[in-house]
């Protein structure tokens, strides 16, 4: 089953707004890891958050981590068009190397 | 510095024939994941191999799908006798050897489109 899960589904703001994205876990992670798909495209790895680290800041992007929550979130500031894509947060485990992937957030960023 | 390049970028297949997916990691890279994503979800775990060797194929259907990474040359995800529901994306990944606690992110390739008819 699918270890991230994230809400909302589907995002939709004004440029300049702040967009607010979150995903939460069932089990024990390594780390959680954020990612951004364009339509047709491939993925960007965003930012890494550890789970030892409670925020992380890249840029724009702000991401938190609650591991007694067992919930991330990923805070876009200042939205612009360009940020208009699929936001998917895929979690680590510990002793394992493979990504599990939420279902993603659809944003949409108007003009 | 190339990146994780998989090819073909579409492929499309009718019914029952064989499809043949490759990847080649990021230079350097030893370990590769195949996932695969259908439409509007998040990408699911198929396989992770190191060279010559399958590591985790928990998310391989035990039917016509199997995944190689040999010594020389890319890897290749290959499906037998393909059904309309093997119509996907397919992204593959790569990372070095990473030891315990090795927080370095995955790298992905765009991935392969594949429409069966």
């Amino acid at each position: 089953s699918q270890q991230g899960e994230e809400d909302p589904q589907a995002l939709s703001i004004q440029e300049g707004e702040n967009a607010t994205m979150n995903c939460s876990y069932k089990t024990s992670i390594n780390n959680l890891q954020w990612y951004r798909q364009n339509s047709g495209r491939g993925l960007v790895h965003l930012i890494l958050i550890r789970s030892n680290e409670r925020e992380k800041h890249s840029g724009r992007l702000r991401v938190t981590l609650d591991t007694s929550k067992k919930s991330s979130s990923l805070l876009i500031t200042a939205s612009r068009a360009a940020d208009t894509a699929s936001y998917f947060c895929a979690t680590e485990r510990k002793s394992s190397y493979k990504l599990i992937f939420g279902s993603g957030t659809r944003l949409l960023v108007r003009p | 510095n190339a990146g994780v390049m998989q090819n073909p970028r579409h492929l499309v297949r009718r019914r029952g024939q064989e499809a043949r997916l490759r990847c080649s990691p990021v230079k350097g890279h030893s370990h590769v994941y195949w996932y695969r994503q259908l439409p509007e979800e998040g990408l699911k775990f198929m396989v992770y191999l190191q060279k010559e060797n399958i590591i985790d194929e928990s998310g391989m259907p035990k039917e016509r799908f199997s995944a190689e990474f040999p010594k020389e040359g890319p890897s290749i995800l290959r499906i037998q006798q393909v059904v309309r529901g093997d119509s996907a994306a397919y992204f593959c990944a790569s990372s070095r050897d990473r030891g315990t606690g090795d927080n370095s992110p995955l790298h992905f390739g765009n991935g392969t489109r594949l429409t069966v008819t």
